[in-house]
């Protein structure tokens, strides 16, 4: 199966710092990913799509700003989290799914902790 | 707008028992499909099993089925001979099938323990 990574797996970082988040798929090109956001004993929010080669579209009440999205090739996707606060505290998942393919592969998400 | 509703937030069953966790959806999109995951405290996401709004039979994938009953809008995930290891949130969540590459969207999840 198709395989997607994401580094790091875990992060803490102050408040008031960025963090920068990669997602990569290992052994397919994917011109869209997906990224998630799951805060404790809650589920997925879809963030934003992003798409190779142009800007993210977020969803409502996402700050584009705040969680900047860059998908520089068709195998990388990042999500940089500027000045982050403690309530950005959370796990992010990105997703990616191969051309024509139904399956959505997801990594194995990030957990973000901002003192 | 697509929705999906699950209404268990948590659920027991005993070793060996079979077990169905609910799940509608609402969609005006005629083409769609019906996923459901796995996640445990690990925090990956396991798909299960995939069903198309056209398919004519329920999915099945080993110890998982599938109950799509298309005109009440549910897809039911139905697990059987439950084991320790099934103890784990599981999401059902929905595509719409249109042109462009459009997201999964998810339920709210139900925290399945398996009894001993």
């Amino acid at each position: 199966g198709a395989v997607v990574s994401q580094h790091p797996s875990w992060v803490i970082c102050k408040s008031g710092t960025s963090v920068k988040i990669e997602c990569r798929s290992l052994d397919f090109q994917a011109t869209t990913m997906f990224w998630y956001r799951q805060f404790p004993k809650q589920s997925l929010m879809l963030m934003a799509t992003s798409n190779e080669g142009s800007k993210a579209t977020y969803e409502q009440g996402v700050e584009k700003d705040k969680f900047l999205i860059n998908h520089a090739s068709l195998t990388l996707s990042t999500l940089t989290v500027t000045s982050a606060h403690p309530e950005d505290s959370s796990f992010y998942i990105c997703s990616a799914r191969k051309p024509r393919a139904r399956e959505q592969y997801f990594g194995p998400g990030t957990r973000l902790t901002v003192t | 707008a697509q929705k999906i509703t699950q209404t268990q937030p948590g659920m027991f069953v005993q070793e060996k028992e079979a077990v169905t966790l609910d799940c509608t959806y609402d969609t005006s999109d005629p083409s769609y499909g019906l996923f459901w995951y796995k996640q445990p405290s690990s925090g990956e996401m396991i798909f299960l099993i995939y069903q198309g709004s056209y398919d004519q039979q329920n999915a099945t994938e080993g110890r998982y089925s599938l109950n799509f009953q298309k005109a009440r809008k549910s897809a039911n995930l139905v697990i059987s001979a439950s084991q320790l290891g099934d103890s784990a949130m599981y999401f059902c969540a929905m595509r719409e099938l249109v042109e462009g590459n459009t997201p999964l969207v998810f339920g709210k999840g139900t925290r399945l323990s398996v009894i001993a």
